[in-house]
């Protein structure tokens, strides 16, 4: 079975903090696709990252970064010193064929001023 | 236009109504999806058009009927829906050539069905 966890629903920080979001997967395929959107309250789901899973190295743009760790079927998102506009729902999704796409519920993130 | 557009962006319609939501892409991409996203649920993947033939139908029901006339269009006709069915509906395109995977999506359609 395909699925994709993200186990905190908000989460709630001050600007300039770190933030990191929190993505486990579960899949029996071999070959597979992460990736993170962004959904900002406009509602439209904004393509970050994919990772391929032959390919375990991080991943760094600017202030987001991503950690791929196979071991334990996780692909963690980091955002640095965040800032209001990072303020959106974040989604964590799987694919092993164009006809399979598994997301997770999201995670909320609230930036503070 | 650029992107991925969706028309309407909110619409209410009653239980024995018949509308359409309208998706199209301006991308050159190939492959087009419906998605439903319900509150606190995951995304949830209807349809799949690949060079404009169906080939995923996620056990949706049938008052739910989607229609794909050529790679950059992708309608999704509604009738005798149920309240639970009220949800932002998401299209999103791809390029099934490109081995990325990568989709992208259109603002969403906000049903309300009363």
């Amino acid at each position: 079975a395909q699925k994709v966890t993200q186990a905190q629903t908000e989460i709630s920080v001050v600007e300039k903090e770190d933030v990191t979001l929190d993505c486990v997967y579960e899949t029996r395929d071999t070959t597979y696709y992460l990736f993170w959107y962004k959904q900002p309250p406009s509602g439209e789901l904004v393509f970050l990252i994919r990772r391929n899973s032959f390919d375990e190295q991080n991943e760094i743009s600017g202030r987001y970064s991503w950690n791929f760790q196979k071991s334990t079927s996780s692909f963690n998102f980091t955002i640095t010193a965040s800032q209001v506009v990072d303020s959106a729902v974040y989604f964590c999704a799987l694919s092993s064929n164009f006809n399979k796409f598994y997301f997770g519920s999201g995670t909320k993130l609230n930036v503070k001023p | 236009e650029t992107g991925v557009t969706q028309t309407p962006r909110h619409l209410v319609m009653g239980m024995t109504n018949k509308k359409s939501l309208k998706c199209e892409q301006h991308l050159g991409h190939n492959a087009m999806y419906w998605y439903k996203q319900s509150a606190k649920k995951p995304l949830e993947l209807m349809f799949v058009y690949n060079f404009k033939e169906q080939t995923e139908n996620n056990s949706v029901p049938s008052r739910f009927s989607p229609e794909c006339p050529n790679s950059s269009h992708l309608f999704l006709h509604l009738h005798t829906l149920q309240p639970e069915d009220s949800a932002l509906y998401l299209c999103a395109s791809s390029h099934r050539l490109k081995r990325d995977y990568e989709q992208y999506f259109g603002p969403g359609t906000r049903l309300t069905v009363t």
